[in-house]
């Protein structure tokens, strides 16, 4: 079965500091991998996915199927950024492949 | 689009009762999910459904929580009799069909068991 890691279940950096959060799964085939981003007490939005690599509010994410990991990065964190961040992971098209995996969340804590 | 629209948003009650949770997905959406997060397991997912027939019910933690799906707009989660234990956020997402399609979720029902 699929399993999504994400290692850090709390991570504090200061504004302005690189900030990487770690997602690591495991899964045989092709996987869709996207980054959900929850604010306090507020819904799930979607990040990213790695299939279109872009860059959204300055984070980027990138597949690395050797490594199979897929960690999400920003250059320089913003107070803004305060959030808990979800790693998923779905198998791909048809039936039960649509389901998605998620990791257990990273906390990220930007302090001033 | 109003996106996925759950209701109540909060849930008080007494253990014992039947508790009704709502969900309308995104217009064209053909799967819908159910997820329950909480501190201690964070995000599970309960059940979803393709073309409003159930796919996958494994997450559904025992025979007193069902699920309906009567129709492309519409499905409600349902907990009888209810448990201080399922007290948790939940959640519904929904999705088009498609490789690489997010899910959009609702804004979650705070549910909370006395």
């Amino acid at each position: 079965a699929q399993r999504v890691t994400q290692p850090e279940k709390l991570l504090s950096v200061f504004k302005g500091a690189p900030v990487e959060l770690k997602c690591n799964y495991s899964y045989s085939g092709s996987p869709e991998l996207f980054w959900y981003v929850q604010y306090s007490r507020q819904r799930l939005q979607l990040l990213l996915r790695h299939i279109s690599r872009e860059s959204i509010k300055g984070f980027t994410a990138d597949l690395n199927k050797g490594e199979t990991s897929f960690h999400l990065k920003k250059p320089f964190a913003q107070e803004e950024d305060s959030a808990m961040y979800y790693c998923a992971l779905t198998k791909g098209s048809g039936g039960s492949n649509y389901k998605l995996t998620f990791g257990k969340g990273t906390l990220l804590t930007v302090n001033p | 689009d109003a996106g996925v629209i759950q209701s109540p948003r909060h849930e008080v009650t007494e253990m014992g009762q039947e508790v009704t949770l709502r969900c309308k997905p995104i217009s064209g959406h053909n799967s819908l999910f159910w997820y329950r997060q909480t501190m201690m397991r964070g995000l599970e997912l309960l059940i979803y459904f393709n073309n409003n027939v159930p796919i996958d019910d494994s997450g559904m933690p025992e025979d007193r929580f069902s699920a309906k799906m009567p129709n492309a707009s519409f499905s409600t989660l349902k907990i009888q009799p209810s448990e201080p234990r399922d007290s948790a956020v939940y959640f519904c997402a929904s999705r088009y069909r498609g490789r690489d399609q997010p899910q959009h979720f609702g804004d979650g029902t705070r549910l909370s068991i006395l």
